[in-house]
């Protein structure tokens, strides 16, 4: 089945920079990519995704890129604020399935 | 719209005792998901409901999980007899196509 492997675990950074999370896939058959972003005690949340056919995504302070060949995917959220902190989860999903598989996360931390 | 409902948002039981879970879906949502989410990983698949029927349940620990969807809506997951290894948060999702994820908040299960 499908791998999803997310780097890094945890990434601290001063607000107004910028934060970046990586993720791989093993299965070359996925062809959607949700990033999700879970703030304390709640469930996680859609902040942008990406299908295989799209190389870039952008949405204000989000974009996410992704590289069919060497099957990577990366969010990348500029000029940080505090409201960022959160855990963020990637997560590919296969042509006919209505289940992805999710990485481990990430938690981002924005210093003030 | 209302988000999904899911209760208890906590709960504590000792290891042998039974436990269930509630969530109610986004109104119209024909597909529901049971996650389970264990500390510092990414959400695991339990179980999908398409309407009153299971679509995929190959995940699920049969010998103490059980779930069920009644006329179509609201759904329970239990589990009976616990162990330590079921703590964890337990997330409902529904949707009402292959991208259109919503995530409740979750219920944390503690197991003593």
């Amino acid at each position: 089945g499908e791998n999803v492997e997310q780097h890094p675990s945890t990434l601290s950074v001063q607000e107004g920079d910028s934060a970046v999370i990586k993720c791989t896939y093993s299965d070359s058959a996925s062809n959607y990519f949700p990033w999700y972003k879970q703030e304390l005690g709640k469930g996680p949340q859609l902040i942008i995704d990406i299908r295989s056919n799209v190389g870039e995504k952008k949405d204000q302070r989000i974009a996410v890129t992704l590289n069919k060949t060497a099957k990577h995917f990366s969010l990348h959220i500029t000029e940080t604020q505090p409201e960022d902190s959160a855990v963020y989860f990637c997560a590919a999903r296969k042509g006919g399935s209505y289940i992805p598989t999710f990485g481990r996360g990430t938690s981002l931390i924005v210093h003030p | 719209e209302a988000g999904v409902a899911q209760s208890p948002r906590y709960k504590i039981i000792e290891k042998r005792q039974s436990v269930a879970f509630w969530c109610n879906p986004i109104s119209g949502h024909a597909t529901l998901y049971w996650y389970q989410q264990i500390l510092g990983q990414g959400p695991k698949l339990l179980i999908q409901f398409q309407n009153n029927g299971v679509v995929d349940d190959s995940q699920l620990p049969k010998d103490r999980f059980s779930a069920e969807r009644l006329k179509g809506v609201d759904s329970t997951l239990k589990i009976q007899p616990a162990k330590l290894e079921d703590s964890a948060v337990y997330l409902c999702a529904s949707s009402t196509r292959a991208d259109g994820y919503t995530f409740g908040s979750g219920t944390r299960l503690t197991v003593v």
